[in-house]
């Protein structure tokens, strides 16, 4: 079955790097674009970042803009997240999600991870 | 940036009632608006796209309106199964991809 498993989340300090990953499987990751949502404690979605299928194009929230960068392997069927100069607020569960046709996207989710825990604190 | 505000943001009502929540955009968004249905401790789950289009699997009673920036989910009769938080999200022009707020459904 279509399955997404993120990993790779943990406490780090502000300022700190982290790299997110996603293993996909049950589909053809190659062909759907990717996105990355998080859920801080308490509140609700906020979509991150979106690739492509080819990873030509890539698109990020103004909050994260600079600091993350999206990327895949299609080799590898994995998507990543590399969030570097963290801060507090970017504390939150971090789900990637599908998009939900193939090749052109809709930008929105049809399949989505069960996430991975951020904590930034010292 | 194109906000997207629900309400209520938290409801309670009785088993079998019709319930009806609303999206609105600052700006017109055609119909490009999905839903999505958190419960808790669990991942969202998309319900409804292009405003009024049910996913594969999602049961009938969920019914989505609208057009513009007034968008509407309605459940037509509540079971203790939807006992959820609902999402809407634009999604008109990327990379701006917006979520609204949320709308907490309780069972009274």
């Amino acid at each position: 079955q279509v399955q997404l498993v993120e990993s790779g989340g943990g406490v780090v300090q502000p300022g700190g790097s982290l790299r997110l990953s996603c293993a996909a499987s049950g589909f053809t990751f190659s062909s759907y674009g990717m996105h990355w949502v998080r859920q801080a404690p308490g509140k609700g979605l906020e979509w991150v970042a979106f690739i492509r299928y080819d990873g030509s194009n890539k698109y990020y929230a103004d909050s994260v803009k600079g600091r993350f960068t999206i990327s895949r392997d299609n080799s590898k069927n994995t998507l990543y997240l590399q969030m570097n100069s963290l801060r507090a607020e970017d504390t939150a569960v971090y789900y990637c999600a599908k998009d939900t046709t193939v090749v052109t996207p809709v930008y929105y989710m049809d399949v989505w991870g069960k996430g991975t825990t951020v904590t930034v604190s010292s | 940036d194109i906000q997207m505000t629900q309400s209520p943001s938290s409801l309670s009502a009785s088993v079998g009632d019709r319930v009806t929540i609303t999206c609105r955009a600052s700006q017109g968004i055609s119909n490009y608006l999905a839903w999505y249905q958190q419960k808790p401790g669990k991942v969202p789950k998309l319900l409804i796209y292009a405003a009024s289009t049910l996913q594969s699997g999602v049961p009938s009673r969920f019914s989505g309106s609208g057009s513009g920036t007034d968008f509407t989910l309605t459940i037509s009769s509540l079971q203790p199964e939807d006992v959820a938080t609902y999402y809407c999200q634009k999604y008109n022009s990327a990379p701006s991809l917006t979520f609204g707020g949320g709308t907490k459904v309780e069972i009274k």
